[in-house]
């Protein structure tokens, strides 16, 4: 059964730091997936990554991927309010995704 | 496109009476996801249907819970009779094939 395990799970930042988040999953996934939601509202894709060592930029966030360790982050840089939410990493097996905890991350002014 | 549309998008109802969740997925997506979202289990995956045929519906948590997808364009998650513990939002999500899953906004279930 994949797991996906993401830490810390609860995050506050100062404004113009950087900070990366980790996403851990148990067994082989075929692709990596990023996702923001936030307060009240639903679920939008961020990033996807297919292969080891992709990486993918938009903004102030970078994903990337090490399917050796089956491991990916979402580094922000320079944090700025609107990137208060919260992230999610997914990892998927086939036609499924299972979902890290989330990590809640707050930008402090 | 109007992305994954989903109804209600609130929903009060007093425990022991059926409940049904709507979802409309995008044009030309063939997977459907149903999806649970609480603060203490996180997002859980209750079914999936794929060319509206039930795939797997091993994470549906007991039989008070069905869902159907009788065309393309809808699909209905149904509980009956409601619990409190029932108390979530729901998530609709849709893909091709294995690509990037879209969410809809999400139903607010309060069971009472």
């Amino acid at each position: 059964e994949l797991k996906v395990e993401q830490n810390p799970l609860f995050l506050s930042m100062q404004e113009g730091k950087n900070y990366t988040i980790y996403c851990n999953y148990s067994t082989t996934s075929d692709r990596l997936y990023w996702y923001r939601q936030d307060p009240g509202k639903s679920l939008e894709s961020l990033f996807v990554l297919l292969s080891n060592g992709a990486v993918k930029q938009e903004g102030r966030l970078m994903a990337s991927l090490d399917t050796k360790a089956r491991l990916s982050t979402l580094h922000i840089t320079a944090a700025v309010h609107d990137l208060s939410a919260t992230y999610f990493c997914a990892a998927g097996a086939n036609e499924k995704l299972t979902f890290g905890t989330g990590t809640r991350l707050t930008i402090i002014p | 496109d109007a992305g994954v549309i989903q109804s209600p998008r609130h929903e009060v109802t007093e425990m022991g009476q059926e409940v049904t969740l709507r979802c409309k997925p995008i044009s030309g997506h063939d997977y459907l996801f149903w999806y649970r979202q609480t603060m203490m289990r996180g997002l859980e995956l209750l079914i999936y249907f794929n060319n509206n045929v039930p795939i797997d519906d091993s994470g549906m948590p007991e039989d008070r819970f069905s869902a159907k997808m009788p065309n393309a364009s809808f699909s209905t998650l149904k509980i009956q009779p409601s619990e409190p513990r029932d108390s979530a939002v729901y998530f609709c999500a849709s893909s091709w094939v294995t690509d990037t899953q879209y969410f809809g906004p999400g139903t607010r279930l309060t069971v009472l």
